[in-house]
């Protein structure tokens, strides 16, 4: 199975502040995603890549940005935050059989 | 990107009675696939569903993909407490987006 692991567990930022969440998998995979996950609202996605320096937009990209230098990494950068991004993020990668690995979160909180 | 649609969005059972939850999309899906969430937990995978009318379980899940591959449905026999969670389907048409989720509790 493929290990992803998310740099951040637990986060508390104030208005305004800059966030990086940093996401690494193990198996060298093309496939990468981030989610948000709101309670009553399923997971919905934000960005995903299919390959170095490759992103696509998904569903909610506003107020987000990612960035894929290496094919193990794939980051999710809020500039600026704000109170309705806190959520959880989860950071995702497609393993060959085409199925997903999940990390275990980042649970942002913005004050 | 075209969504699943995915019902009910909750089910309460009692331990020991049945569950289904259900995937439905307007378009023809390649393959489709569903997931668990444990409260506190990330999603887990649980099975992929590729053929038309194809029919899977994992001993007390029973997988089916429709024969027209526009539908999906995961039913649980006899919930026991372990069966607690969020169940959610995912097309990977439609670069991975999930359904809703079913979030199933069940009642000892």
């Amino acid at each position: 199975d493929v290990k992803v692991t998310q740099s951040s567990r637990y986060l508390v930022k104030r208005t305004g502040e800059k966030v990086f969440l940093e996401c690494v998998q193990d198996m060298d995979h093309e496939n990468m995603f981030w989610y948000r996950q709101d309670p009553g609202l399923g997971l919905r996605l934000i960005y995903f890549s299919y390959d170095v320096k490759m992103k696509e937009k998904g569903d909610i990209p506003e107020g987000y940005s990612v960035s894929r230098e290496k094919k193990e990494r794939f980051s999710l950068i809020l500039e600026s935050t704000s109170t309705n991004q806190t959520s959880m993020y989860l950071c995702v990668c497609r393993g060959l059989a085409g199925e997903l690995f999940f990390g275990e979160g980042s649970r942002l909180t913005v004050l | 990107g075209q969504q699943v649609m995915q019902i009910p969005q909750y089910q309460h059972v009692q331990e020991g009675e049945d569950f289904t939850t259900y995937c439905n999309s307007s378009t023809t899906l390649s393959n489709i696939q569903w997931y668990k969430q444990r409260p506190g937990g990330h999603p887990v995978f649980l099975i992929q569903l590729v053929k038309s009318g194809e029919v899977k379980k994992q001993k007390r899940l029973t997988f089916q993909f429709g024969e027209a591959k526009k539908n999906s449905s995961l039913h649980i026999t006899a919930t026991q407490t372990t069966d607690v969670g969020t169940y959610f389907c995912a097309g990977p048409d439609n670069d991975m987006r999930f359904g809703a989720g079913t979030r199933l509790t069940v009642k000892p």
